[in-house]
């Protein structure tokens, strides 16, 4: 049974830094890309960044490029998203999000519950 | 990238038919057959209903059907019921290798 579990979230302060992690079970790992997905306070889903199956390519969001970083370790089942410099708009749940294909497709197949980042003053 | 363009919401009784559009550009939505439709459920993770414009995954009711026509794609939930009660996104795939959400449509069942 395909399982994907977020972790690292919390209450950070603007400008800081945080990790998020995925972690992963019952499926290649190393045979499946995968997204960040950001569902912000007003109900908006957000695509963040996508990973290939190799960790070779990775793309972001125009709204997040140069301030987050995918990675993933495929000896470890997980994928990791490095978040720096951290914005308002930079919060909500981040959902780890599993692609059928090796780099990317429409099929985004199985998703995480989730780990909330919030800003704290 | 600007998101696609949803309605804010839509309503229907049960057993009726409803349609939720979803408006991009050439270069998302018109371009591609990479569009998907999720549907949300209170509290939890989206779900994917609909790949590739207009495939569903194994387990997901054929009452849901997704087509596209130029540029905006449209999910039509047939026989409405009260657990189709939640909110839809659709996404495309886009000309500069990234992905693109709609706003998200709250469905109501009357």
């Amino acid at each position: 049974q395909v399982h994907l579990v977020e972790s690292g979230g919390g209450a950070v302060q603007p400008g800081r830094s945080l990790r998020l992690s995925c972690a992963s079970s019952g499926f290649t790992f190393s045979h499946h890309a995968l997204h960040w997905v950001r569902l912000a306070p007003g109900k908006r889903l957000d695509w963040v960044a996508v990973i290939s199956h190799d960790g070779n390519i990775e793309n972001y969001a125009d709204s997040v490029r140069g301030r987050f970083t995918i990675s993933r370790d495929n000896s470890k089942n997980t994928m990791s998203l490095q978040i720096n410099s951290l914005r308002p708009e930079d919060t909500g749940i981040y959902y780890c999000a599993r692609d059928e294909s090796e780099y990317r497709s429409s099929r985004w197949d199985y998703w995480g519950q989730g780990t909330l980042v919030t800003l704290s003053s | 990238q600007s998101a696609l363009t949803q309605p804010a919401s839509v309503s229907g009784s049960p057993g009726q038919s409803i349609t939720i559009s979803c408006t991009g550009t050439s270069s998302d939505v018109g371009a591609y057959k990479f569009v998907s439709w999720y549907q949300r459920l209170p509290g939890k993770a989206p779900k994917l209903i609909i790949f590739d414009v207009n495939n569903r995954p194994s387990g997901v009711s054929a009452r849901f059907f997704g087509y596209k026509s130029g540029n905006t794609a449209s999910l039509t939930i047939s026989g409405l019921r009260a657990e189709d009660e939640a909110d839809y996104y659709c996404a495309s795939y886009t000309n500069i290798d990234t992905f693109v959400f709609g706003g998200g449509t709250k469905v109501t069942v009357l």
